[in-house]
């Protein structure tokens, strides 16, 4: 069955070091995106993804960045954590078709920001 | 701008209780609505979807009704089950393939 996974799914890390969550998916989908989910906020846009080697910013975007070299992965990379990116971080992916519009969701990395 | 506006949680119910979770948005244009469910420690999971004004998404015993008049996508469900205990998120859907969640209301349905 095609799946959506990230690694990994708890992470504590220290201020200052760079970090990246990975999201894999076997969809074959072109869009990709990432949100954190703070309590109080939902969930709220952090970059995005239409398709290898597109690349855009979203809501919350300031300290992260994504790279797409292939259809199947979209890592998130912290460039330097902060305590304030302490969260849990969710991947998602849709396939391009206005018919087929539908975010699928994997199950999320905690990650802890000390 | 686009933006999505629910109930505050977190909601209470015993079991057979009649749900409603309310759901307001702000968009220009013709949104898609969706309803997702997210259960303990998972990710989010579409639970019903509607695309045009008075579209009804069903699932699971929950529905919802696309309301353009009011800009509303309530959720319903007749008689709750403990397994239905969540937080549930409503969404809108704008031109290009960007969602904008609601923050989500949390549901515990005690037996």
């Amino acid at each position: 069955d095609a799946e959506i996974t990230q690694s990994p799914r708890h992470k504590i890390t220290e201020t200052g070091r760079q970090v990246t969550l990975a999201c894999h998916q076997t969809w074959n989908h072109n869009n990709m995106f990432w949100y954190r989910q703070d309590l109080g906020h939902g969930l709220r846009l952090i970059h995005y993804s239409y398709g290898v080697q597109d690349t855009n910013k979203g809501e919350v975007s300031d300290g992260y960045s994504v790279s797409r070299s292939n259809t199947e992965d979209l890592p998130l990379t912290l460039e330097s954590a902060a305590s304030s990116q302490t969260s849990v971080y969710f991947c998602a992916s849709s396939e391009s078709s206005a018919s087929l519009e539908t975010q699928y969701f994997g199950p999320g990395t905690r990650l802890l920001v000390l | 701008g686009n933006s999505v506006t629910q109930m505050e949680g977190p909601v209470t119910l015993s079991e057979e209780a009649f749900l409603t979770i309310n759901c307001t948005y702000t968009a220009t244009g013709y949104p898609s609505l969706f309803w997702y469910v997210q259960y303990p420690g998972e990710g989010l999971q579409l639970l019903l979807k509607a695309t045009k004004a008075d579209d009804k998404g069903s699932n699971k015993g929950f529905e919802a009704t696309y309301r353009k008049e009011t800009t509303s996508f309530h959720l319903e469900k007749g008689s709750v089950q403990v397994s239905d205990s969540a937080v549930y998120f409503c969404a809108l859907r704008r031109t290009g393939n960007q969602f904008y969640f609601g923050t989500g209301t949390s549901l515990t349905v005690i037996p």
